[in-house]
């Protein structure tokens, strides 16, 4: 059984903070993809990144950081010098491809306000 | 570039009512498609998913079922509604090449009453 944690319901900051959100992850594969998805008031989740289990690098884009660490089961994100435009929910998921399932499974999000 | 439209963005309709929702993908052949639905603004399910045309996989068994009668559409049906089918739905497509990535659609906001 795959799982995903983010125990981090609501976070709120103030503009220009750093914020980091954190997502734990729980699967018995050895190969898998981690996630993270964006989810602004609109609704639609836009994808920001893929990880697969056999790269441990952390990714940084633009004010976008993604810390990948299999010892700790976590794949967490960082927004530098937050924006208000980046309030919206924050999903992390994880699939399994070897499970012969295309099912994604999704944390509950974190809910990230931004405050001017 | 590939777009993934969904229709309609709104839907109210009655207990007992039918739904139909519909899914459409441009720019890419043979792409897996997906259903989820969202309650309560949280917490993505998974409903179905298929790999080709009319082959559907349900993930959860319910009074819900898809069909797939083109390459690139996926429709969400049922034929009565209940009010715990309220939710926001989406739709999502993977690449035959990639099939890990999934991107999604804008969404259809259902509200059962």
């Amino acid at each position: 059984a795959q799982k995903v944690t983010q125990a981090q319901t609501e976070i709120s900051v103030v503009e220009k903070e750093d914020v980091t959100l954190d997502c734990v992850y729980e699967t018995r594969d050895t190969t898998y993809y981690l996630f993270w998805y964006k989810q602004p008031p609109s609704g639609e989740l836009v994808f920001l990144i893929r990880r697969n289990s056999f790269d441990e690098q952390n990714e940084i884009s633009g004010r976008y950081s993604w810390n990948f660490q299999k010892s700790t089961s976590s794949f967490n994100f960082t927004i530098t010098a937050s924006q208000v435009v980046d309030s919206a929910v924050y999903f992390c998921a994880l699939s399994a491809p070897g499970a012969g399932s295309y099912q994604l499974t999704f944390g509950k999000g974190t809910k990230l306000s931004v405050i001017p | 570039s590939q777009t993934i439209h969904q229709w309609p963005a709104t839907l109210v309709q009655p207990v007992g009512s039918p739904l139909s929702l519909e899914c459409t993908v441009e720019g890419t052949s043979n792409p897996n498609l997906y259903w989820y639905r969202q309650a309560a603004g949280r917490g993505l399910q998974l409903l179905f998913y298929s790999v080709g045309i009319g082959q559907i996989s349900s993930e959860v068994p319910q009074n819900l079922s898809a069909s797939r009668p083109q390459d690139r559409q996926f429709i969400l049906s049922s034929k009565k509604l209940l009010l715990s089918d309220s939710g926001f739905y989406l739709c999502a497509w993977s690449a035959v090449g990639d099939t890990d990535t999934q991107y999604f659609g804008p969404g259809t906001r259902l509200t059962v009453l």
